[in-house]
């Protein structure tokens, strides 16, 4: 069975500008969490989708979107981009948003904001 | 407020030597799910252990053991026999409820040959 895929692998970006990352889950896997992770703050959770609804949102400003289709493939956008978004972006997918269920996780997006 | 703690930031371990991952969590949740997690230096996160609030036993995968006391909430991993390969970042998390999964700040693990 195929992993999570992410992609691009990298990304280079300007300030101002947008972007978009594409997470593929684990085929029938419903559940899709975005995580940003930087040096300085960690491992820090953006959001989750479950079935097209986002099922939880964590302390990130409106820039930070995302959304998933019927086959339960995620993207998110970051829109005006600052330097500080320059972060390891990781999408991970589960069965369903439980908690004994665990998270796989793809390799991840680099995102870097010049 | 789900919280993970791990409070040792980097641990060195002979290699063939048995490690503890330090781990304790606060949660107001009866029910929730504790995981390790590995991250070598490519940067994917790797499932490497599950263990359920109401789980007796303490799960066991390969050469991991993961250490539950309930009434102290901590949930430390153990890795035997250490290999060069196990050299890598390591992150204690959480889920519980209806809350997204946390992590820990992760313990950077260096095994020496």
């Amino acid at each position: 069975k195929a992993g999570v895929t992410q992609t691009p692998r990298y990304l280079i970006k300007t300030r101002g500008q947008q972007v978009t990352l594409s997470c593929s889950p684990i085929s029938g896997h419903r559940s899709v969490s975005w995580y940003q992770q930087t040096p300085g703050q960690g491992l820090q959770f953006l959001f989750e989708y479950f079935s097209e609804t986002q099922r939880n949102k964590g302390n990130f400003p409106g820039r930070f979107s995302g959304r998933q289709f019927s086959n339960s493939r995620s993207e998110m956008n970051v829109s005006t981009l600052e330097l500080g978004d320059s972060a390891l972006y990781l999408c991970a997918s589960s069965l369903a948003p439980a908690s004994y269920n665990e998270q796989f996780f793809g390799p991840g997006t680099r995102l870097t904001v010049l | 407020a789900q919280k993970i703690t791990q409070t040792q930031p980097g641990m060195f371990v002979q290699e063939k030597e048995a490690v503890t991952l330090d781990c304790t969590y606060d949660t107001s949740d009866q029910s929730y799910g504790l995981f390790w997690y590995k991250q070598p230096s490519s940067g994917e996160m790797i499932f490497l252990i599950y263990q359920g609030s109401y789980d007796e036993q303490n799960a066991t995968e390969g050469r991991y053991s993961l250490n539950f006391q309930k009434a102290r909430k901590s949930a430390n991993l153990v890795i035997s026999a250490s290999q060069l390969g196990d050299s890598a970042m390591y992150f204690c998390a959480m889920r519980g409820g209806n809350n997204d999964m946390r992590f820990g700040a992760g313990t950077r693990l260096t095994v020496k040959p």
